[in-house]
């Protein structure tokens, strides 16, 4: 079974920190993605990663970076939280291949105070 | 902006036949995928493709630009959010544009 791990399930970090949000996948896919998810407004794509070291924006990128220096690993960086960051982030994993079936972790949940 | 559409809400009672509808403006999209999400829960795929078809209890419809996802015998525990997404390309990659989600509330 495909396995998609996150760092947190739960964080709560001030206004002006910077947070990091580790994303693991075990089944060596080549893509990787970070969503926030927020009520009425479902799932939307903030970054993407198709290889190591590249990144893609995705719908809303303001205010966010990402790193992918190894292949397992996909991170999502705060540079300075803000509240109307608060929300529930969900990382999710993929191959290349045509089905393009996306594999998503269980999601952390962020509060910004 | 490419967008894909889905009610908010559905409700049925427990044992029938519930149809959750999707619709997308996306040019280039060719794939449908659903997926389901309980709280707290990783959200996991249901069903896919370009075509019509069927994973134990669900069922996919498939237009052009349109899905369906079908619930045979709706039970309480089927209560979660469903997401309809589609495939696009977009240059070297490919990515899933997902829609806002349709909270199912199963009635005993």
């Amino acid at each position: 079974d495909v396995k998609v791990t996150q760092s947190s399930r739960y964080l709560v970090k001030r206004t002006g920190e910077k947070v990091f949000l580790e994303c693991v996948q075990d089944m060596d896919h080549e893509n990787m993605f970070w969503y926030r998810q927020d009520p009425g407004l479902g799932l939307r794509l903030i970054y993407f990663s198709y290889d190591v070291k590249m990144k893609e924006k995705g719908d809303i990128p303001e205010g966010y970076s990402v790193s992918r220096e190894k292949k397992e690993r996909f991170s999502l960086i705060l540079e300075s939280a803000s509240t109307n960051q608060t929300s529930m982030y969900l990382c999710a994993s993929s191959t290349s291949s045509s089905t393009d079936t996306q594999y998503f972790g269980p999601g952390t949940r962020l509060t910004v105070l | 902006k490419d967008q894909v559409f889905q009610p908010s809400t559905v409700a049925s009672s427990e044992g029938a036949v519930v149809e959750i509808f999707c619709n997308h403006s996306v040019s280039n999209a060719y794939n449908f995928f659903w997926y389901l999400h309980f709280p707290g829960c990783a959200p996991r795929l249901l069903v896919k493709g370009s075509k019509p078809s069927q994973q134990g209890r669900y069922n996919m419809t498939y237009e052009r630009f349109s899905s369906s996802l079908l619930i045979l015998q709706v039970r309480e525990a089927d209560a979660a959010v469903y997401y309809c997404a589609c495939l696009i390309s977009s240059g070297s990659a490919r990515q899933l544009t997902f829609g806002s989600g349709t909270q199912l509330t199963v009635l005993p």
